[in-house]
């Protein structure tokens, strides 16, 4: 079956443009998550939605970062008035609710602001 | 302190040596899983294996193995023979089971380059 689609798979941005960024989890996952990655670096939890709400927020690394998901589906994170230290790999994961499950990785989204 | 160290940044093995990733972690939580997933220069994260806190028998699959102690807080992957194909960077990591915490807590990862 499908896997965790993203798109755009690269995006080049001005700084201080706003960009979103989407997903399409696997259907039927129903817990969503957004990390960033930079180069070299581990991965940073960003947002956790379960369904459409948020219960986790904590990750965003500011107020200029935000998301949203609809229909229990496709999701979509926004960066508005981008900054060089946004440059990163975005990846998103779903999985079925619960603690025990895998996640499953897009391929990611890599986000150069110039 | 929910924490998962990768102290091994970068290894380099000649093919057909075996090679262990350490994974260390700390949670004050009693029930918990802990993952490792493979990213390859593709990019693409790969789900390896999942082990439940109450499960500490080891694990085989081919030519990875897992080693779970939870007398050292440690679930350690090694790799027999290693092959070219194995070069990627693996990630150790996390999921706590406390009410209200949903994050997985991944490590820095280890890159692995296993060289012809």
């Amino acid at each position: 079956g499908a896997g965790v689609s993203q798109s755009p798979s690269n995006k080049v941005t001005e700084k201080g443009k706003d960009v979103e960024l989407r997903c399409d989890p696997i259907s039927g996952h129903t817990a969503l998550y957004w990390y960033r990655q930079s180069l070299g670096q581990g991965l940073e939890f960003l947002i956790y939605f379960q369904g459409n709400s948020a219960p986790d927020k904590s990750g965003l690394p500011s107020d200029r970062f935000s998301a949203e998901r609809t229909g229990g589906s496709v999701s979509t994170l926004t960066i508005q008035r981008t900054q060089q230290e946004d440059s990163a790999v975005y990846l998103c994961a779903s999985s079925f609710q619960g603690v025990s499950y895998e996640q499953y990785f897009g391929p990611g989204t890599r986000l150069t602001v110039t | 302190a929910q924490k998962v160290t990768q102290a091994q940044t970068e290894i380099s093995v000649v093919e057909k040596e075996d090679v262990t990733l350490d994974c260390v972690y700390e949670t004050r939580d009693t029930t918990y899983y802990l993952f490792w997933y493979k990213q390859p220069p593709s990019g693409e994260l790969v789900f390896l294996i999942r082990r439940n806190s109450f499960d500490e028998q080891n694990e085989i699959s081919g030519r990875y193995s897992w080693n779970f102690q939870k007398s050292t807080s440690s679930f350690n992957f090694t790799i027999t023979a290693s092959q070219v194909v194995d070069s990627a960077v693996y990630f150790c990591a996390l999921r706590p089971t406390t009410s209200g915490t949903y994050k997985y807590i991944f490590g820095t990862g280890t890159r692995l380059k296993v060289l012809a």
